[in-house]
């Protein structure tokens, strides 16, 4: 299976934009990139994802290497309830399961 | 639209205790999945069900077993609880359509938190 790397954590300032990295070097043709977040004491909620262009939505953005092999997900303006583990996970579609790693999380200063 | 139930809340087992931690979904979707999370850590696969009558192992299935008789229920049992399985267990379904190459995003229950004691 396609692996992904993330920082441990990060940290970012209330109001302000936040980056998170996802290294995802041997991901294959068919893999989409997919982003998950956990909120404190509840299961993972689904973000965003992407396959090969840059994507928005009304929670955040999602920004592609050209290579693929890195993504970045994009919170435009941090809230403090944006605090969470923030998971980077590739799903090839033709596979029945998606495997989570251990995730970024995400600190919001006020 | 309830979305993905998962009962109970809470509990707490005797070791060698059995039980069934129950997941119901009302959004007709084919794929159901159970996870584990230990404290601090990611999710693990423990099984998950491609449809009714069909169910397949993931990453930690050992002590565990599953069963999906119909499209909205896919019940999780542990036979002899023992302290390992201590863990909150998550419930997820998510539609798969098989005929394309289409994603699909996973929505999750609230979690069940079990203490083996």
């Amino acid at each position: 299976d396609a692996k992904t790397t993330q920082p441990n954590s990060m940290e970012s300032n209330e109001e302000e934009p936040v980056h998170l990295p996802c290294n995802h070097s041997t991901i294959s043709g068919t893999d989409y990139i997919h982003w998950y977040r956990q909120l404190p004491s509840q299961g993972p909620e689904y973000v965003i994802h992407g396959l090969t262009s840059n994507v928005n939505n009304r929670m955040a953005s999602l920004a592609i290497a050209e290579d693929r092999k890195s993504s970045t997900l994009i919170l435009h303006r941090a809230t403090l309830r944006d605090a969470a583990v923030y998971y980077c996970i590739l799903r090839d579609p033709r596979d029945d399961k998606i495997i989570f790693g251990k995730g970024t999380r995400l600190h919001i200063l006020p | 639209n309830a979305g993905v139930t998962q009962t109970p809340k809470f509990r707490i087992l005797k070791i060698g205790q059995s039980m069934t931690l129950q997941c119901t979904q009302d959004m007709n979707h084919n794929y159901m999945y159970w996870y584990r999370q230990d404290p601090g850590m990611g999710l693990k696969l423990i099984y998950y069900s491609v449809g009714a009558g069909i169910t397949d192992k993931g990453e930690v299935p050992n002590g565990y077993n599953v069963s999906r008789s119909t499209t909205e229920d896919f019940p999780l049992r542990l036979e002899l609880a023992a302290p390992s399985q201590t863990s909150v267990y998550f419930c997820a379904s998510s539609y798969s359509a098989t005929d394309s190459y289409l994603s699909y995003e996973q929505y999750f229950g609230p979690g069940t938190r079990l203490t083996v004691t």
